[in-house]
């Protein structure tokens, strides 16, 4: 079955500078991979998605490549703020491994802190 | 656009019992799905519902339930509840099935004792 791994639980940096989470998956590469934004008690937030054929997406501070080869998406928040402070999930579509489109796997997330 | 709510934000119950969780998309959104997020498993897949029909289901037991209205709204069911079973469970409304973005509601956090 497939499997998704967020490399680290916690990630801490400095202010200013570029925070990178990393989502790994086995098996068949996934449709397309959707990022996530989660603050305590509350629902996760959707940031970005990137689709199997593309590389890159961007959209205001954050970027998110995809590389199929790998089987590994990164997700870079530039320029930090404490306010970027938040757990970041990851998730895949089902679609491309028998299950069906809408079957959402997630990470168990990156919780990032960032210091003033 | 008002968001996606959960009603109750917050429920107790017992071991044995059953509750039943609401959930009302976003206007205009008739793709409804449901999820249990724990700390130990992280965010799981229950079901997904458009025109009042189950499309998906997760691996959960069949002590989970759900259904839809035709307005859309959803609701979720769990008989002869367990410890295990408390968690945040998050409504996830989408336009319809074949829309790939989907906004998540704020959740219902169940304790079970």
């Amino acid at each position: 079955s497939q499997k998704i791994e967020q490399n680290s639980e916690a990630l801490n940096i400095q202010e200013g500078k570029t925070a990178t989470l990393t989502c790994n998956y086995t098996n068949y590469s996934p449709a397309y991979l959707q990022w996530y934004r989660q603050d305590p008690g509350r629902g996760p937030v959707f940031l970005l998605l990137i689709r199997e054929n593309e590389k890159e997406k961007r959209k205001e501070r954050l970027k998110v490549t995809f590389d199929t080869t790998l089987k590994q998406s990164l997700f870079h928040i530039t320029a930090s703020q404490p306010a970027d402070s938040a757990t970041y999930l990851c998730a895949l579509d089902e679609r491309n491994y028998g299950g069906s489109q809408g079957n959402l796997i997630f990470g168990k997330g990156t919780k990032l802190s960032v210091k003033p | 656009k008002a968001g996606v709510t959960q009603t109750p934000r917050y429920l107790i119950k017992t071991r044995g019992q059953q509750v039943t969780l609401s959930c009302s998309p976003i206007s205009g959104h008739r793709s409804v799905s449901w999820y249990q997020q724990t700390p130990g498993q992280g965010l799981q897949f229950l079901f997904e519902y458009f025109s009042e029909t189950q499309r998906n289901k997760g691996n959960f037991p069949g002590r989970f339930s759900g259904r839809q209205f035709s307005n859309s709204r959803s609701e979720m069911n769990v008989s002869t509840l367990e410890l295990g079973d408390s968690a945040l469970y998050l409504c996830a409304s989408k336009a319809g099935p074949n829309t790939d973005t989907q906004y998540f509601g704020p959740g219902t956090r169940l304790t079970v004792l």
